[in-house]
C-alpha cells in the first residue's frame, strides 16, 4: 500500500515560470491538504480539498496560487509566475474521511532562481 | 479556533539523557494532538497521536506523550537520547478539518 506520493521531489524553476506540484493520496483516502514550510519555519496551512471541491483555502495567498483535486488523477498545486519568496518545501496530506488519520508525503521543494 | 505553541525553538542533550519537548495547545472542543518528527530533507513521520483515550500515548521509536488537560500540555518524552533522534519535532493539533502546527523544535543529541 503505497504512501502519499509526491513529485517532483526537487523542482527549479526561473522567476516568471509556472510550477506544477503533484500529489497522489493514499489508497482510500479521499481528502487531500496542502502545507508549505519555509525554511527555518513550521509548516503552514494552505489549502484542503476533497474530490472535485475546495473545502477550504484559507492559507493560499490571494494570488498566482491554486489547486485541485479532479475526479481522476492526482491533486496540483499550481504556482504562476513564481517569485524567489516562493521557494520552499511543500507538503501533502492524505486522510480518509474520519479524523486523525493524516499521512504526509516526503515533499516538494521548490527553488526559484 | 485552535492553535499550538512549541517552547524552546532549540532543544540540546546529551546522548542517554532524558528528552523533553514542550507543547501547550488551544482549543474549544476537545483536542485531538499529534507529534510528527521531520528528519533533514525529508518529510513528517508521525510518532504519536491522542485521540481521547489514554491519556499517556506510547509512539514509536521509545517516545511517549501525556495529555494534561488542566495545563493544556502534551509533552513528548522519551527516557535515554539516541543519536539517531537529532531531527525536528513538531506538534500539532486537528481542528476545522485541517492540522495546525507548532512552530517546531529542534532537538540536538551531544555524544
Amino acid at each position: 500500500n503505497a504512501g502519499v506520493m509526491q513529485n517532483p521531489r526537487h523542482l527549479v524553476r526561473r522567476r516568471g515560470q509556472e510550477a506544477r506540484l503533484r500529489c497522489s493520496p493514499m489508497k482510500g483516502h479521499s481528502h487531500v491538504y496542502w502545507y508549505r514550510q519555509l525554511p527555518e519555519e513550521g509548516l503552514k496551512f494552505m489549502v484542503y480539498l476533497q474530490k472535485e471541491n475546495i473545502i477550504d483555502e484559507s492559507g493560499m495567498p490571494k494570488e498566482r496560487f491554486s489547486a485541485e483535486f479532479p475526479k481522476e488523477g492526482p491533486s496540483i498545486l499550481r504556482i504562476q509566475q513564481v517569485v524567489r519568496g516562493d521557494s520552499a518545501a511543500y507538503f501533502c496530506a492524505s486522510s480518509p474521511p474520519l479524523r486523525s488519520g493524516y499521512t504526509f508525503g516526503s515533499g516538494t521543494r521548490l527553488t526559484v532562481v | 479556533a485552535q492553535s499550538v505553541t512549541q517552547l524552546g525553538s532549540h532543544v540540546s542533550v546529551s546522548e542517554g539523557a532524558l528528552v523533553l519537548l514542550r507543547c501547550n495547545y488551544s482549543s474549544s472542543v476537545p483536542p485531538y494532538l499529534f507529534w510528527y518528527v521531520q528528519y533533514p530533507n525529508q518529510g513528517l513521520q508521525l510518532l504519536l497521536k491522542y485521540t481521547s483515550a489514554a491519556t499517556l500515548v506510547k509512539g514509536i521509536n521509545g517516545f511517549e506523550a501525556e495529555f494534561k488537560k488542566s495545563e493544556t500540555s502534551f509533552h513528548l518524552t522519551k527516557p535515554s537520547a539516541h543519536m539517531s533522534d537529532a531531527a525536528e519535532y513538531f506538534c500539532a493539533v486537528e481542528g476545522a478539518q485541517k492540522l495546525v502546527f507548532g512552530q517546531g523544535t529542534r532537538l540536538t543529541i551531544n555524544p
